[in-house]
């Protein structure tokens, strides 16, 4: 079964701070893996989709990266701002299946304070 | 164009009570799925919709959930005779259908259970 790890579950940072966020997921068998963000009282907003094939995805100040032999993901947030104030979730999608069951972790809840 | 909706967004009933809740996709998406989020649980996949079928409902946490979409767009997920533990916020997500897209979600709605 798979289970997706986020650490830390909570982090702190002044702004203008590079930072990196955690994921891990026990089963490598993955077709792709998500990040999302998510604002509270929102929904979630997909933040980079990396497929299995994959190593990374850049989308302007954010990158993130995927290492499947060994289970690991990371985001990484350059020159953080108080707007970037969320939490962050990664969601992995089982190789089977053929659609995108997402299994999600508990999320990293980060602050950005000026 | 818009993004996914879901009403109501707050729904407060009594233990006992049916409540239906409701998705209404981006207009052309085939794949639907539900999520909850709950305190003590995370997010967690209930219900996955390909057109009107669903070819799996192994997240629905017991025969009092039950969900059903028609002509391929809105989705009700009903929940029958609700228990305290059902109070959650319940997330909607849809996407075009391939496993390269990613999932959009709705902002959600959160069930309290009296």
């Amino acid at each position: 079964k798979q289970e997706v790890t986020q650490i830390p579950a909570a982090l702190s940072v002044p702004e203008g701070e590079n930072l990196v966020l955690n994921c891990s997921f026990t089963d490598s068998a993955i077709y792709n893996l998500q990040w999302f963000r998510q604002d509270p009282g929102k929904g979630l907003t997909s933040l980079l989709l990396i497929q299995s094939s994959q190593r990374e995805q850049t989308s302007g100040r954010l990158n993130a990266s995927l290492d499947k032999s060994s289970g690991r993901s990371t985001l990484y947030i350059a020159a953080s701002q108080p707007g970037d104030s969320a939490t962050y979730l990664c969601a992995a999608a089982p190789l089977s299946g053929g659609y995108n069951k997402l299994i999600f972790g508990a999320g990293t809840r980060l602050a950005v304070h000026p | 164009g818009a993004g996914v909706s879901q009403s109501p967004s707050n729904k407060v009933t009594e233990k006992g009570k049916d409540v239906e809740l409701r998705c209404d996709p981006i207009s052309g998406h085939t794949a639907l799925y539900w999520y909850r989020q709950s305190l003590g649980q995370g997010l967690e996949f209930l219900i996955y919709f390909q057109g009107n079928s669903a070819p799996d409902k192994s997240g629905l946490p017991s025969d009092r959930f039950s969900a059903e979409r028609t002509g391929g767009s809105v989705s009700t997920l009903t929940i029958q005779r609700t228990q305290q533990e059902d109070s959650a916020v319940y997330l909607c997500a849809s996407s075009p259908g391939g496993r390269t897209d990613t999932q959009y979600f709705g902002p959600g709605t959160r069930l309290t259970v009296l």
